[in-house]
């Protein structure tokens, strides 16, 4: 089975902090996806990687940066933390076509302060 | 642009009732993926079934079944004497075809099912 972990479940953190989400894959798959998840928006993507050190943004970048230095883990950085980033986080993880079905982890809940 | 329609933003049927999700898509491309997920209280996004664009065919898998229309492009889902455990909400989504830069999936907004006991 397929299997994405994710660093935290729940996370408070004050505007103004850096903070960084981790998401690890044990499946060797190419593409990994950080999405927010917001009620009435649905999932959104913020950035994907389709290779170790590539990145791409995805729907909305702003504010958020992200890290790819091993093939298994996926970081997504915020650099300095606001109120509005509340959300909930779900990285995702695929094989390189994009017909492939993506995997998800069970998300990090962040609170913003 | 791709984008996702799911109409309905909440559902609430009682137990054994049989319940249909909607799912309106919109792209230029002629080949895409179709999905739906799950996505139970415990927050973990589950994948229920794809579906690329060359098939139409019906699928049934126990319970659940799913109505694929090109024609209308609608992508429907049916749970047949929904269970309590089927409270959730669902996702609709799609994919492009193969390159770089079309890997991503659109989502829908999703819908909330209420299974009443």
């Amino acid at each position: 089975d397929v299997k994405v972990t994710q660093s935290s479940r729940y996370l408070v953190k004050r505007t103004g902090e850096k903070v960084f989400l981790e998401c690890v894959q044990d499946m060797d798959h190419e593409n990994m996806f950080w999405y927010r998840q917001d009620p009435g928006l649905g999932l959104r993507l913020i950035y994907f990687s389709y290779d170790v050190k590539m990145k791409e943004k995805g729907d909305i970048p702003e504010g958020y940066s992200v890290s790819r230095e091993k093939k298994e883990r996926f970081s997504l950085i915020l650099e300095s933390a606001s109120t509005n980033q509340t959300s909930m986080y779900l990285c995702a993880s695929s094989t390189r076509t994009g017909r492939e079905t993506q995997y998800f982890g069970p998300g990090t809940r962040l609170l913003v302060l | 642009a791709q984008k996702v329609t799911q109409a309905q933003t909440e559902i609430s049927v009682v137990e054994k009732e049989d319940v249909t999700l909607d799912c309106v898509y919109e792209t230029r491309d002629t080949t895409y993926y179709l999905f739906w997920y799950k996505q139970p209280p415990s927050g973990e996004l589950v994948f229920l079934i794809r579906r690329n664009s060359f098939d139409e065919q019906n699928e049934i898998s126990g319970r659940y079944s799913w109505n694929f229309q090109k024609s209308t492009s609608s992508f429907n889902f049916t749970i047949t004497a929904s269970q309590v455990v089927d409270s959730a909400v669902y996702f609709c989504a799609l994919s492009g075809p193969s390159n770089f830069g079309n890997e991503k999936l659109t989502f829908g907004t999703g819908t909330r099912l209420t299974i009443i006991p």
